[in-house]
């Protein structure tokens, strides 16, 4: 299968903090990605939906400037997490799809701490 | 409730038994996919069955889909305890966003 990297695979930070996390599509051009946020033993909530070149769509109750989203090509986007605090600790995972209603595929997420 | 329920929420079973994992879903789709995720890791892609299919292996993997009741089943075969972990079904319609169920967490006693 198609290989998503994500970077980093973990992260500390001190409440007021910024936190960049990178998600790359390493051999397939990836029309949209989605960005996740999991708490432990629940399923993947969708914050976001990310295509090249235009702005994410976020789902509601999620905050879009509090997460930016940023999709520079089609094998990279970014989610920033700004002014991070304790609530915001959580695993962060990313998955892209080669176009609309294919399979996903999903990085190895990040786990965010915020101290 | 959310499309892509997953039943039962935990399954334990000792190794070499089958696994079975049921998901109704409650409007149209497109295709239906599972994924499996072991502990604080990303979702890996097991399966998609499109909506004109009724059932598709993959190794020990068998996925059964009845869109007139409009759910899905995995069966894991001679299961081995690298099979623990939790699966999820995901449900993508024609048009919007696909939906991912709470999952079902399976524990394989050697």
């Amino acid at each position: 299968g198609a290989v998503v990297s994500q970077h980093p695979s973990r992260v500390i930070c001190k409440s007021g903090t910024s936190v960049k996390i990178e998600c790359r599509s390493l051999d397939f051009q990836a029309t949209t990605m989605f960005w996740y946020r999991q708490f432990p033993k629940q399923s993947l909530m969708l914050m976001a939906t990310s295509n090249e070149g235009s702005k994410a769509t976020y789902e509601q109750g999620v905050e879009k400037d509090k997460f930016l989203i940023n999709h520079a090509s089609l094998t990279l986007s970014t989610l920033t997490v700004t002014s991070a605090h304790p609530e915001d600790s959580s695993f962060y995972i990313c998955s892209a799809e080669r176009g609309p209603r294919y399979e996903q595929y999903f990085g190895p997420g990040t786990r965010l701490t915020v101290t | 409730s959310q499309q892509g329920e997953e039943d039962p929420q935990a399954l334990s079973i000792q190794e070499g038994e089958n696994a079975t994992m049921n998901c109704s879903y409650k409007t149209s789709i497109n295709n239906l996919q599972w994924y499996r995720q072991n502990s604080g890791r990303g979702l890996v892609h097991l399966i998609l069955i499109r909506s004109n299919e009724r059932e598709k292996h993959s190794g020990r993997l068998r996925v059964t889909l009845d869109t007139s009741k409009k759910s899905s089943s995995l069966l894991i075969t001679a299961s081995r305890a690298a099979d623990t972990a939790s699966y999820f079904c995901a449900t993508y319609p024609n048009a919007g966003k696909s939906t991912f169920g709470d999952g079902t967490t399976l524990t394989v006693k050697p």
